[in-house]
């Protein structure tokens, strides 16, 4: 098991460009996220995904798109990155118990983000 | 949204001391988790606490869940090196599958 992957591990973008952040995990786990990590501000949830074909927003979802076409892959994508994006982004899986509570949540080895 | 607050932010102790990490929100939350991040790394699940008033030990770590739900702590005795890291509670959003982070507890320990 390679638990959950992403790529890539750095990454710089200019003022305005596009770009996909990839997640994948192979635990077969139906709940997946995005967070954002910034100093001094713990991790901030972007958008989520409960199953295949179903996303919804975090608390920070202004600027990210998402996806899930299938149960392994979540990507991430940034429209047109702006300096405030700068973050270290981290991808989550976790089984879902129902009635909204997860199992533990595994967590990717983060992507460093610097937009100019 | 709903917050949830860490104290102390930053924590330097010598190895052998006791110490304790709060998580305080002014909501209930559903569940509760406590991670540790290490430099470079996502975080690592410690422990997870549902019931109100639950207390849950692993070796020198005790963490315990408020009745009302709306606070934990993190209790850690006879700190060693190897604790050091970044300590993060995450509290779920009744019913809906978010998780709030707290903003951390940066903790060194001193050998």
């Amino acid at each position: 098991n390679a638990g959950v992957t992403q790529t890539p591990k750095f990454q710089v973008l200019k003022t305005g460009q596009s770009m996909t952040l990839q997640c994948a995990q192979d635990m077969n786990h139906e709940y997946m996220s995005w967070y954002r990590q910034d100093p001094g501000m713990g991790l901030r949830l972007i958008h989520y995904s409960v199953g295949a074909g179903i996303t919804d927003q975090g608390e920070v979802p202004n600027g990210y798109n998402v996806s899930r076409s299938t149960t392994e892959d979540f990507p991430l994508r940034l429209l047109s990155a702006a300096p405030s994006q700068t973050s270290v982004y981290f991808c989550a899986s976790s089984r879902a118990q129902g009635q909204g509570i997860l199992d533990e949540q595994f967590f990717g080895p983060g992507t460093r983000l610097t937009v100019l | 949204t709903q917050l949830l607050e860490q104290s102390p932010q930053f924590l330097s102790i010598q190895e052998g001391e006791n110490l304790t990490v709060y998580c305080n929100s002014s909501s209930v939350f559903s569940s509760l988790q406590w991670y540790r991040q290490e430099p470079g790394e996502g975080p690592v699940l410690l422990v997870t606490v549902v019931t109100g008033g639950e207390v849950k030990k692993l070796k020198r770590l005790t963490f315990q869940f408020g009745d009302a739900r709306k606070d934990s702590s993190l209790h850690i005795t006879a700190a060693q090196p190897g604790d050091t890291g970044l300590y993060l509670c995450a509290g779920e959003e009744s019913g809906t599958y978010k998780y709030i982070f707290g903003t951390g507890t940066r903790l060194k320990v001193l050998a």
